[in-house]
């Protein structure tokens, strides 16, 4: 198994342009999730998914958008970036509400300028 | 989100001695409380985690404490090494999800 698999492992955007960053896992797990860790701080939640077609908003979705279409995959959608969005992003997924263990994929390290 | 605070920030160590980090949470339905550590550039990864039914677990030279009752759980260390130093994060497990804390760097100084 690959795990959590994200891309792209490092991008930078100018403000106001638009870019998705893809999450995929190959363990069949249901819940999936976005955090963003800004330098020197804790992960923040931005949206997360129980199941595929289901979706909701974490601590900080504000200027994210995510969809779950496949139980695979969990796009992480940026319109209009703006500096505050510059950040590591980390895509994580379990198989159960109480199974535990959280696996992370690498991050992808984005910068808006 | 779920408050969970998180101390203290920064610890360095001698190595050998122990380390101690705490965290306090708010949400007195949450059932879970794992750690992770984050070594520099990488992923977080679990060391250890606790159920709300147990009040501590031990894992070689890590051991897990939790107090239900005064809502705080705490993440022992003991004859630290160099390895260990990293960036170490409590959570707590709501309904859906997992609240982490802001972190603490500890360092173990050889």
């Amino acid at each position: 198994n690959a795990g959590v698999t994200q891309t792209p492992k490092f991008r930078i955007l100018k403000i106001g342009q638009s870019m998705t960053l893809q999450c995929a896992q190959d363990m069949n797990h249901n819940y999936m999730y976005w955090y963003r860790q800004d330098p020197g701080m804790g992960l923040k939640l931005i949206y997360y998914s129980v199941g595929a077609g289901i979706t909701d908003k974490g601590e900080v979705p504000n200027g994210y958008n995510v969809s779950r279409s496949t139980t695979e995959d969990f796009p992480l959608r940026l319109e209009l970036a703006a500096p505050s969005q510059t950040s590591v992003y980390f895509c994580a997924s379990r198989s159960g509400l109480n199974t535990g263990e959280l696996f992370f994929g690498e991050g992808s390290r984005l910068t808006v300028l | 989100g779920e408050n969970v605070e998180q101390h203290p920030s920064t610890l360095s160590v001698q190595e050998g001695d122990s380390a101690v980090i705490k965290c306090t949470y708010s949400d007195s339905a949450s059932n879970y409380f794992p750690w992770y550590k984050q070594e520099l550039g990488k992923r977080p990864q679990l060391i250890i985690d606790i159920r709300s039914n147990v009040g501590e677990k031990k894992d070689q030279r890590i051991a897990v404490t939790l107090n239900k009752t005064a809502k705080h759980f705490s993440l022992h260390i003991t004859e630290t090494q160099p390895e260990d130093s990293a960036v170490y994060f409590c959570a707590q497990g709501g309904a859906n999800n997992l609240f982490f804390g802001t972190g603490t760097r500890l360092t173990v100084i050889p």
